[in-house]
């Protein structure tokens, strides 16, 4: 399958920092890459959908300004958590959707530890 | 009505038993529901999937039965190993450009 990677894998930042994770789609293009977050034995949570070259549709609830997302390239998108605070510690992972087929390609999750 | 929901949210199963999932949906919209396998520590990997025009889809151990009109979807694994021990998730998707609907999850774990 197509292979999605993610950057840092895990990353401790001290509270009121920002932390910038990275997704890249490393064989194929990506139009649109989705950026979830996910708790402990809870299922994944769409936080928003990012779309190359233009802004990021955000799901109710998820505060554009805290998660600065960025789509620049085909191949890349950024989730920035800005102003880090212990409750924004979680699991975030990045899909890229494969041209065509549609079908989604997961990274491997940055886990974020605030302190 | 955009939820999927999914159970049981544990199992434990021997060596060589058949594990099976449930997932249930209510948007008749949905047009694509794959099942992924997620490891501690690790994103979710794609399985398999199926659309709702086809009624069973095996691939190697794992087979997906889907019900249309109950709306319902199963994911079953023949002969499965600890190897199998994993968290699964169910999703829904309305069409190609859609997001993803994830179930609640089903923390697997099959005993030697």
């Amino acid at each position: 399958g197509a292979v999605v990677s993610q950057h840092p894998s895990r990353v401790i930042c001290k509270s009121g920092t920002s932390v910038k994770i990275e997704c890249r789609s490393l064989d194929f293009q990506a139009t649109t890459m989705f950026w979830y977050r996910q708790f402990p034995k809870q299922s994944l949570m769409l936080m928003a959908t990012s779309n190359e070259g233009s802004k990021a549709t955000y799901e109710q609830g998820v505060e554009k300004d805290k998660f600065l997302i960025n789509h620049a390239s085909l191949t890349l998108s950024t989730l920035t958590v800005t102003s880090a605070h212990p409750e924004d510690s979680s699991f975030y992972i990045c899909s890229a959707r494969y041209p065509n087929t549609g079908e989604l390609f997961f990274g491997e999750g940055s886990r974020l530890t605030v302190l | 009505q955009q939820q999927v929901k999914q159970s049981p949210q544990s199992l434990i199963v021997q060596k060589g038993g058949i594990p099976i999932i449930n997932c249930a949906y209510e948007n008749t919209a949905f047009d694509y529901f794959p099942w992924y396998q997620q490891f501690p520590g690790k994103g979710p990997a794609l399985l398999i999937a199926i659309r709702p025009d086809v009624s069973e889809k095996k691939e190697g151990r794992f087979t997906i039965s889907f019900n249309k009109s109950a709306k319902q979807f199963s994911l079953h694994i023949m002969d499965s190993q600890p190897g199998d021990s994993a968290t699964y998730f169910c999703a829904a998707r309305v069409n190609q450009g859609g997001k993803l609907i994830f179930g609640q999850g089903t923390e697997l774990s099959v005993k030697p």
